[in-house]
């Protein structure tokens, strides 16, 4: 079956770092992926869709990568601030469904 | 400018009793409507999707419904609640076809406990 995968263990970095974060694919080749923002007790709000003839997509301090060989797409967060602290979520969409990873959560010490 | 209302916020229920989630978007026709559910700590978990008007698609089976009257409503209901119907429920709207979807706008979600 579809499945996509985040690293379900905690990231913790010092403020002023980047944070690279991996979302991995299998038994798919979606033609698009793309990364949300979750905050507690909130809805996921979009950030960057990344399509697969696309190898980077940026903006701001937000970088993301796709490798269908791989099949694995990369996230970054360069120049990370407390604020940034939050779950990230990975997603492809296949027909009308769209699918999300587990996220993983992103801690910013200052 | 588009916006997505989801109702009630908070909601504590006990096992057996009915249980109806609604949904509202504004500012968009045609609208591709779902419903996620998220247990503590965990992704979200699609439960419905629909297309159109009474086209619901069901992705997991379980004692939840879905219904859409109307474009742009969506409901989610159970004639009698599970404790592992506990979570944080989602609905989400997006525009496109099966071939391009947009990304998905989310509501602020209804936490449901069942006691």
């Amino acid at each position: 079956s579809q499945k996509i995968e985040q690293n379900s263990e905690a990231l913790n970095i010092q403020e002023g770092k980047t944070a690279t974060l991996t979302c991995n694919y299998t038994n798919y080749s979606p033609a698009y992926l793309q990364w949300y923002r979750q905050d507690p007790g909130r809805g996921p709000v979009f950030l960057l869709l990344i399509r697969e003839n696309e190898k980077e997509k940026r903006k701001e301090r937000l970088k993301v990568t796709f490798d269908t060989t791989l099949k694995q797409s990369l996230f970054h967060i360069t120049a990370s601030q407390p604020a940034d602290s939050a779950t990230y979520l990975c997603a492809y969409t296949g027909g009308f469904k769209t699918i999300f990873g587990a996220g993983t959560r992103l801690f910013v010490k200052a | 400018s588009q916006t997505i209302h989801q109702w009630p916020a908070t909601l504590v229920q006990p096992v057996g009793s009915p249980l109806s989630l609604e949904c509202t978007v504004e500012g968009t026709s045609n609208p591709n409507l779902y419903w996620y559910r998220q247990a503590a700590g965990r992704g979200l978990q699609l439960l419905f999707y629909s297309v159109g008007i009474g086209q619901i698609s069901s992705e997991v089976p379980q004692n939840l419904s879905a219904s859409r009257p109307q474009d742009r409503q969506f409901i989610l209901s159970s004639k009698k609640l599970l404790l592992s119907d506990s979570g944080f429920y989602l609905c989400a709207w997006s525009i496109g076809t099966e071939i391009m979807n947009t990304e998905a706008f989310f509501g602020q979600g209804t936490r449901l406990t069942v006691v």
